[in-house]
């Protein structure tokens, strides 16, 4: 099945930093999300972004299909960024299509 | 619009014994989805039901997982017996289409097997 794997698997930060998190997947995709797990174990969909760049207040993603990665920018980072960043790329199994996630990026910003 | 309620948010149990955890999806959303999440790791898909019938549960280990959707709206997974290997974050999601792209996620229940 389709691996992604995302890196780095640990980043800290100062308030205020800028942050490039990287997905990479195996296999063509044809979508990508995604998601910001906060210390609380709440899962929040950021982005949905099969190409291309999309930008959300401070943060932004841009996927770029055909080289198979996709990149997630923080910028000012602030404490309540952290938590863990997870990409998830859709997966044909079973006759239907299935998330399979990376082991996600967690990200400290110290005050 | 009230967001995925999942109950208990914490559990430990022994080894051996049995747990359930229970999930009430998003009002009018036909699709449930319940993940696993070991410590250190993305979730990963258990079951998926559409409406109260098994979509996909090619990953839940029958031998002592079973999880049920009656009525089409709330869930229960259980576990039984437990093992050690089994103390995860369990998570459930729900969609209005059934596809992958519009899930939205509960807060868990954190298992702790000892």
């Amino acid at each position: 099945g389709i691996q992604v794997e995302q890196s780095p698997p640990d980043l800290i930060l100062q308030e205020g930093a800028n942050s490039t998190l990287r997905c990479n997947f195996s296999d063509s995709v044809n979508n990508l999300q995604w998601f910001h797990q906060n210390p609380w174990g709440q899962l929040i969909n950021l982005f949905y972004i099969p190409s291309g760049t999309k930008q959300n207040g401070r943060l932004s993603a841009t996927t770029v299909a055909t080289e198979r990665y996709s990149l997630l920018y923080i910028s000012s980072s602030q404490t309540t960024d952290s938590g863990v960043y997870f990409c998830a790329v859709p997966s044909m199994r079973g006759g239907s299509e299935k998330l399979v996630f990376g082991k996600g990026t967690k990200l400290t910003v110290n005050p | 619009e009230a967001g995925v309620a999942q109950s208990p948010r914490y559990k430990i149990i022994e080894k051996r014994q049995s747990v359930a955890f229970w999930c009430n999806p998003i009002s009018g959303h036909a699709t449930l989805y319940w993940y696993q999440q070991i410590l250190g790791q993305g979730p990963k898909l258990l079951i998926q039901f559409q409406n109260n019938g098994v979509v996909d549960d090619s990953q839940l280990p029958k031998d002592r997982f079973s999880a049920e959707r009656l009525k089409g709206v709330d869930s229960t997974l259980k576990i039984q017996p437990a093992k050690l290997e089994d103390s995860a974050v369990y998570l459930c999601a729900s969609s209005r289409t059934g596809g992958w792209q519009t899930q939205y996620f509960g807060p868990g229940t954190r298992l702790l097997v000892l």
